[in-house]
């Protein structure tokens, strides 16, 4: 089946520490997207790349880097510059023909201790 | 700026019917879409309104009115598997992707009660 997946589910790390966010799509999609959720609040847009090889800064970006080598990969590197780290990071992917919809990955959720 | 304002919780018995209404502000305006998500899983895409007018999709419907600048999620025939959060999100123009992009209101948590 065709999908997104985002490992591991749960990241611990200590502070000050990079942590890379992994995500993995098999439905050929062009364009991917990295989302942060926190409690009560929407998912705010990090990073995106509509091919391999580019990628564009979202509303939040500071703290974070990508890389899109590959079109099926798009991970997402939490630095240590990255004030708040904590939350729930959603990966996203979208064809370019006529729909309207994301296909979200199952999520990662990174605790900083 | 941009903004969407949702309700934060909506509680409905079984059976019942629920209206999420969405306000938005925001130029580049594309269209609306609605999406679904169980605890700690991934949002799902429900629905998409690019012109005005209900559209209707099983027991879900989305309405868009891009004059009052509103839309609202319809779900009847509630079920316990329902219970979830909803999150209607604006697709607005964006320089640097034709497509545009999806901004995200802060969802309303739907309780479904027995």
């Amino acid at each position: 089946d065709g999908g997104i997946t985002q490992s591991p589910k749960y990241l611990f790390r200590k502070e000050g520490q990079n942590v890379t966010l992994s995500c993995e799509q098999n439905l050929n999609h062009d364009a991917m997207y990295w989302y942060r959720q926190d409690p009560g609040q929407g998912l705010r847009l990090i990073y995106y790349s509509q091919i391999v090889n580019d990628f564009q800064k979202g509303d939040i970006a500071e703290g974070y880097s990508v890389s899109r080598e590959k079109k099926e990969s798009f991970p997402l590197t939490v630095t240590s510059a990255q004030k708040n780290p904590t939350a729930f990071y959603l990966c996203a992917s979208r064809t370019t023909g006529d729909g309207y919809g994301y296909t979200f990955g199952s999520g990662t959720r990174l605790t900083v201790v | 700026g941009q903004s969407l304002e949702q309700p934060s919780e909506v509680t409905a018995v079984e059976g019942a019917i629920v209206q999420i209404n969405c306000t938005y502000q925001t130029s580049g305006f594309y269209g609306l879409s609605w999406y679904q998500q169980h605890d700690g899983g991934a949002p799902t895409f429900l629905s998409y309104n690019a012109l005005d007018g209900l559209e209707e999709t099983g027991r879900f419907s989305s309405f868009l009115s891009r004059s009052d600048s509103y839309g609202y999620l319809l779900l009847q025939e509630l079920q316990m598997k329902d219970s979830a959060s909803y999150f209607c999100a604006v697709r607005v123009f964006m320089t640097t992707d034709s497509w545009g992009k999806l901004q995200f209101g802060a969802g309303t948590q739907v309780v479904v009660t027995p």
